[in-house]
């Protein structure tokens, strides 16, 4: 059974780099599929950040382009998402996913629990 | 603003059928998959592409497209199915990921 585990600070000072990590069990990322991390402000819907192939090849939602990295280690069978420059608006749930990604249709097949994140001095 | 336009409620009564629809240009091009929502849970994917299931779904759960409109049918709603859902696929130029507003779904 393929599972994730969301891990990093619960609170994040303005201005500072928010750091997460997402530990995958039951699959090995090197054998395929994008990993993507999404976030859901408290009360609001679902926004894509960005994915990353086991390759390293990434893609990032335009909005946050200029702020976000998203990284693998495939060593430690994990991968992670930095976003810089933080405001109270990042303050949200964050989610790690396996992102099916074909030609015709992008899906996320297995989420982590999600890690509540504020940004508050 | 998403490229993906949900009706954010709808309601059905027990044991009916509703179906819940996600619009956009990008569909005419691409197949939505569709996610269950509960309070406090992560979300679970219900429909994937065309119309599959991922194993464990009930089969109450069924998707179609036309269009730019992309369904999420659950026939014979019952009362767990009460729950946010939502759409997601690509964008129109077909290189990201969006997902549509979400629609709360209430079962009377």
């Amino acid at each position: 059974q393929v599972q994730l585990q969301e891990s990093g600070p619960g609170l994040v000072k303005p201005s500072e780099t928010l750091s997460l990590t997402c530990a995958v069990s039951g699959y090995s990322i090197s054998s395929g599929y994008y990993w993507g991390w999404i976030r859901q402000p408290p009360g609001k819907g679902l926004e894509w950040i960005g994915s990353i192939y086991h390759s390293g090849s990434t893609y990032y939602n335009p909005s946050l382009k200029s702020r976000v990295t998203i990284s693998v280690d495939t060593s430690k069978n994990q991968f992670s998402l930095k976003l810089s420059s933080v405001t109270a608006a990042d303050t949200a749930v964050y989610y790690c996913a396996r992102q099916e990604d074909t030609a015709m249709v992008v899906g996320l097949d297995y989420w982590g629990q999600g890690t509540l994140v504020t940004v508050s001095s | 603003s998403s490229e993906l336009t949900q009706d954010p409620a709808v309601s059905v009564a027990l044991g009916q059928t509703v179906r819940i629809t996600c619009q956009g240009d990008s569909l005419r091009s691409y197949y939505a998959s569709w996610y269950q929502q509960k309070p406090g849970q992560a979300p679970v994917l219900v429909i994937y592409g065309k119309n599959n299931r991922p194993s464990g779904i009930p089969d109450r759960f069924s998707g179609s497209s036309s269009g730019n409109t992309a369904s999420l049918t659950i026939t014979g709603a019952q009362a767990e199915d009460e729950a946010d859902y939502y759409c997601n696929s690509r964008d129109s130029s077909g290189n990201l990921v969006v997902f549509g507003g979400g629609t709360k779904l209430t079962v009377l």
